[in-house]
């Protein structure tokens, strides 16, 4: 498997404008993890999917933030519209249920580098 | 909640030298796992203990749990270059929330 897949690696945009970020999990797993991370803040969970369904999403700065994930193979971010503060690295995660419910090991993916301007 | 706070924030150490982090959370656990970020790529997991283990071994890697202190270190014996990174540790609620902390940033200096 070539392991959790984002897109795009890097991306810059205008304030005001639209960004939508994508993920391929690995196939099999079951859950899905978006995190955003910044010198200030560190990592932040964002939202997480079981099986497609969202099961967390308190970690979702406002409105302006809303992700989806229609099937099992595919994610996707959306921030409309962008402000400079959301600048940061978007990590995917994915990961399979462990024993007995636990969560197991979770795959990142490499980050996509949002610069918004 | 905060499943996650590693302490130092930072250290630096020279190449041969063993390396001790750890890991402080809040709410009960199933298991804890840490986690290693190269400079501009993503977390990779590095070992994962369960809350009924109390020590376990990986290569150079030695992680132990103490439930009663919330707690949990990570040693690496012998270091090395390469071990430079930021290490993050994580503590599951059975899949609730999966929280990282803050990170220690470990220099090895050749």
């Amino acid at each position: 498997d070539a392991g959790v897949i984002q897109s795009p690696r890097h991306e810059v945009t205008e304030m005001g404008q639209e960004v939508t970020l994508r993920c391929k999990p690995i196939s099999g797993h079951d859950y899905l993890f978006w995190y955003r991370q910044t010198m200030m803040r560190g990592l932040e969970l964002l939202i997480y999917f079981n099986n497609n369904v969202p099961i967390d999403d308190s970690g979702m700065p406002e409105d302006r933030f809303s992700a989806k994930m229609p099937n099992a193979s595919f994610s996707t971010l959306k921030i409309q519209p962008s402000e400079p503060r959301d600048s940061a690295v978007y990590f995917c995660a994915s990961s399979f249920p462990g024993l007995a419910g636990e969560m197991g090991e979770l795959f990142f993916g490499e980050g996509s580098r949002l610069t918004v301007l | 909640s905060q499943q996650g706070e590693e302490d130092p924030q930072a250290l630096s150490i020279q190449e041969g030298e063993n390396a001790t982090m750890n890991c402080s959370y809040k709410t009960s656990i199933n298991n804890l796992q840490w986690y290693r970020q190269n400079s501009g790529r993503g977390l990779v997991h590095l070992i994962l203990i369960r809350s009924n283990e109390r020590e376990k071994h990986s290569g150079r890697l030695r992680v132990t749990l103490d439930t009663s202190k919330k707690s949990s270190s990570l040693l690496i014996t012998a270091s090395r270059a390469a071990d430079t990174a930021s290490y993050f540790c994580a503590g599951d609620n059975y899949g609730q929330n999966f929280v990282f902390g803050p990170g220690t940033r470990l220099s090895v200096l050749p």
